[in-house]
């Protein structure tokens, strides 16, 4: 079964270095999606990515973050400079192609383990 | 502010026991209700639901909609210690984003 596949598993950084995590989505999906879950809390929406721009963006998705999708099968997410707060747990999703009046699920990737020191 | 409710927060059931894990929201031109189930990674998806009153069944996982109560449930019947995980219920907005609002999820154990 199709997947979506993130790397790196974890990575370590040290605080107000940039780091890139990189995602690469089912292959006839559309619609992106970067999520965090900081330790021991709930997944947190970030930023949502259609048609190669951003289509929503949440509080937490300040200036100190962006999303490419540089060619046609990756997305990253780019932290300029970390902060010891960013530490969590980022997923990325993606979704189908949808009609109208219908919507698919998300399916996540297992994660990057962020770890700021 | 969006906000999902999930109940109880933890679950310790023995083997073959059946458990029903509750899930109340309140989301902005809500679309859809899903749940997912979390073990060492990655959210696995389960279900999604649209429309009130229909069931969804996969195996001895089923789960319900009521969107005038805001409400849902999600039944494991017979449970077996694979079915240990934590279990997330979130809501997709249907504004074309559909940015998913989770709760804080289930922690179900299944003793053997």
């Amino acid at each position: 079964e199709p997947e979506v596949t993130q790397t790196p598993s974890h990575q370590v950084t040290q605080m107000g270095q940039e780091v890139i995590l990189r995602c690469v989505p089912i292959s006839n999906h559309l619609y992106f999606y970067w999520y965090r879950q900081i330790l021991g809390q709930k997944v947190e929406f970030l930023v949502s990515f259609y048609n190669n721009e951003i289509s929503e963006k949440s509080e937490i998705f300040d200036d100190q973050f962006s999303v490419e999708r540089p060619d046609g099968s990756n997305f990253t997410l780019k932290i300029r400079s970390t902060k010891l707060e960013d530490s969590a747990m980022y997923f990325c999703a993606s979704s189908e192609p949808r009609g109208d009046y219908s919507n698919q699920p998300q399916h996540f990737g297992d994660g990057t383990r962020l770890s700021i020191l | 502010e969006d906000k999902v409710v999930q109940s109880p927060l933890s679950l310790v059931v023995h083997e073959g026991d059946t458990v029903t894990l509750n899930c109340s929201y309140e989301v902005t031109n809500f679309r859809s209700l899903l749940w997912y189930k979390q073990e060492k990674k990655a959210p696995t998806f389960l279900f999604m639901l649209t429309s009130s009153g229909i069931e969804k069944k996969s195996g001895r996982l089923s789960s319900i909609l009521d969107k005038k109560e805001l409400f849902s449930i999600l039944n494991i019947t017979a449970t077996q210690t694979g079915d240990s995980a934590v279990y997330l219920c979130a809501g997709a907005q249907g504004t074309g984003n559909e940015k998913l609002t989770f709760g804080t999820g289930t922690r179900l154990t299944i003793i053997p």
